[in-house]
């Protein structure tokens, strides 16, 4: 079955732009999560959508990160004003219910000149 | 500050020998231990998990304990095969029943010599 899918797979951007990442989890899943890798680094957690409850965003590092779900499917994290320090892998994960497997997205791997 | 650690960027191990990777926690209250594995450009993928009330959990070549006391987990892998290179990462969440976020170590890049 088709599992997450996320895109661009890659995007190259140029310092103070805005950039819009997409998260189609796999159907059905309720909870959606997105991370970032930064080079070097582990899984950090920015933002989690379970349902229709208000989403977790603590792990948002600046204002200028959001994110929107729509529908309760698709996902969609936009950082506004992109600085260099933003060029990472930026991960999504769904899952379903109480179900605590995480299933991830290929990940976009964004550049930020 | 970081409540998953894991202290060792990378790890080296023959083909045929014992994988052992470790992974630390801070916070008390997790109670719920996952191991994922990454393959480059690729998402993680679930691996095998363990609940506080065990300390052992096994799934074919994959073993992992969990000393609560030591608040400290590990994931053996035995025998290592060359599709094991991969970067290993543990996870850790506050409640197994219950939706919560999951919080992830800096991972362990792992290397099977031939």
């Amino acid at each position: 079955g088709a599992g997450v899918s996320q895109s661009p797979s890659n995007k190259v951007t140029e310092k103070g732009k805005d950039v819009e990442l997409r998260c189609d989890p796999i159907s059905g899943h309720t909870a959606l999560y997105w991370y970032r890798q930064s080079l070097g680094q582990g899984l950090e957690f920015l933002i989690y959508f379970q349902g229709n409850s208000a989403p977790d965003k603590s792990g948002l590092p600046s204002d200028r990160f959001s994110a929107e779900r729509t529908g309760g499917s698709v996902s969609t994290l936009t950082i506004q004003r992109t600085q260099q320090e933003d060029s990472a892998v930026y991960l999504c994960a769904s899952r379903r219910g109480l179900e605590e497997t995480q299933y991830f997205g290929p990940g976009t791997r964004l550049l930020v000149l | 500050d970081q409540q998953v650690k894991q202290n060792s960027p990378s790890l080296r191990v023959q083909e045929g020998r014992i994988s052992i990777l470790n992974c630390d926690y801070t916070n008390s209250m997790f109670d719920y231990f996952l191991w994922y594995k990454k393959y480059p450009a690729e998402g993680p993928t679930f691996l095998i998990s363990i609940s506080s009330i065990k300390d052992k959990n096994e799934d074919g070549r994959f073993t992992v304990f969990l000393n609560k006391s030591a608040k400290h987990l590990s994931l053996h892998i035995v025998p290592s095969q060359p599709g094991d290179s991969a970067v290993y990462f543990c996870a850790a969440s506050g409640a197994m029943n219950r939706d919560d976020k999951i919080i992830f170590g800096k991972g362990t890049r792992l290397h099977i010599l031939p």
